[in-house]
């Protein structure tokens, strides 16, 4: 079945450390998202990513990093400068031109240790 | 810019009451889209439904209805004899015409007791 995969589903980081969450789509969808989800604050976009090896920041990119090197993945590093961390992040894709739902992963919930 | 606003934070009914979840949106734009999505406290965003600025028929889906009214700039969801299993945090959002990005409001949760 096509879909979006996000692992782990939880990660324990220290402070100080990188992590990277993983996203991977087999939907052959053009764009791919990453939004962070703290309690009573909605979904945030923190990246964005329409093609390949392309990517722009959203509302709240400062201490996070991506890449796209391939249609299917797009991970998302928090590093050591994101201040606080800890969430749910969400991984979202969509067929471009669609103005269809976008298609979301079961998220990772991050925690700082 | 766009923004959307779900005023209601929380909500709590009894099996079988109707219920109905507000959503307000911003935006300039003539073409837009706008969703809703569904999380159960499994995390995972379920679509439920998109309409576009230029369909304002409302839709009716079972339980689940929604009004999409231009004039209040609103596109409020109604669920029709709830049931506990319609608990979760729903989600409201507006795309704009030729963006990619998703702008959501900040959910409300609904939580129905038998």
């Amino acid at each position: 079945d096509g879909g979006i995969t996000q692992s782990p589903k939880y990660l324990f980081r220290k402070e100080g450390q990188n992590v990277t969450l993983s996203c991977e789509q087999n939907l052959n969808h053009d764009a791919m998202y990453w939004y962070r989800q703290d309690p009573g604050q909605g979904l945030r976009l923190i990246y964005y990513s329409q093609i390949v090896n392309d990517f722009q920041k959203g509302d709240i990119a400062e201490g996070y990093s991506v890449s796209r090197e391939k249609k299917e993945s797009f991970p998302l590093t928090v590093t050591s400068a994101q201040k606080n961390p800890t969430a749910f992040y969400l991984c979202a894709s969509l067929a471009l031109g669609g103005g269809y739902g976008y298609t979301f992963g079961s998220g990772t919930r991050l925690t700082v240790v | 810019a766009q923004k959307v606003t779900q005023a209601q934070t929380e909500i709590s009914v009894v099996e079988k009451e109707d219920v109905t979840l507000d959503c307000v949106y911003e935006t300039r734009d003539t073409t837009y889209y706008l969703f809703w999505y569904k999380q159960p406290p499994s995390g995972e965003l379920v679509f439920l439904i998109r309409r576009n600025s230029f369909d304002e028929q409302n839709e009716i889906s079972g339980r689940y209805s929604w009004n999409f009214q231009k004039s209040t700039s609103s596109f409020n969801f109604t669920i029709t004899a709830s049931q506990v299993v319609d608990s979760a945090v729903y989600f409201c959002a507006l795309r704009q015409g030729g963006s990619e990005k998703l702008v959501f409001g900040k959910g409300t949760k609904l939580t129905v007791n038998p």
